[in-house]
């Protein structure tokens, strides 16, 4: 069985600095999709940010980047010139890829505060 | 933009009662999924359903059942509530395979308590 790792609960930066949230995962398979979802206070996850396993080239949205180690199975998301508005919390899931409905595996998040 | 939505945001039931929570989704996706979110524990799949009338259990699908009449509208049903269900509960939508990229979309969120 697939498993998904975040070992920091709780996180701070300072706005307009770099913070770096970890993620590990378990698996077997070979082919997968990695997910950073952005879940902010008393509103609607949204994804953030994907990675298909078979790319070798790390996946980045703007301020959002992956660093993806398969060989280490690990998924971290570094956010850049961080805003008040990254305040959220987040989660790294995983996805198997093949089949119908493709369920998602999520960590159990990480609280990111972004500091004035 | 794809939309999900669901019927309440708070809802306070006592032990015993059967709660419904509804989900209806805009973007005419096969896939419809339930999760519960607990603080330390994540996000946890109860029950999932690619097509009407069609579902699967998830990881905890214990003291739930659920409903797909339609393709849009997947409700979550718990029989008989109990308090260790207060919790937050979450639908999300996608569209099949790997369609849509495999992006999940989730909806606001209901947070159940169970007195």
């Amino acid at each position: 069985a697939q498993t998904v790792t975040q070992s920091q609960p709780e996180m701070s930066v300072q706005e307009a600095e770099t913070v770096t949230l970890s993620c590990t995962y378990d698996t077997s398979e070979s082919n997968y999709y990695l997910f950073w979802y952005k879940q902010p206070p008393s509103r609607q996850m949204i994804l953030v940010i994907r990675q298909e396993a078979y790319k070798q080239q790390n996946a980045t949205e703007n301020r959002f980047s992956v660093n993806f180690q398969k060989a280490a199975k690990s998924f971290s998301l570094k956010i850049s010139d961080s805003q008040l508005g990254d305040t959220a919390m987040y989660f790294c899931a995983f996805m198997r890829d093949g089949g119908a409905t493709n369920k998602l595996i999520f960590g159990t998040g990480t609280l990111l505060a972004v500091q004035p | 933009d794809v939309k999900v939505t669901q019927s309440s945001r708070y809802l306070v039931k006592r032990t015993g009662e059967k709660v419904f929570l509804e989900c209806v989704q805009d973007m005419d996706h096969e896939n419809m999924f339930w999760y519960r979110q607990d603080p330390g524990l994540g996000l946890r799949l109860i029950y999932f359903s690619y097509d009407v009338k069609m579902k699967e259990k998830g990881d905890i699908p214990e003291g739930y059942s659920v409903s797909r009449e339609k393709k849009e509208r997947f409700s979550l049903i718990l029989e008989s509530a109990s308090t260790n269900q207060t919790s937050m509960y979450l639908c999300a939508s996608k569209a099949p395979g790997a369609a849509g990229y495999n992006e999940q979309f989730f909806g606001p969120g209901t947070r159940l308590t169970v007195l």
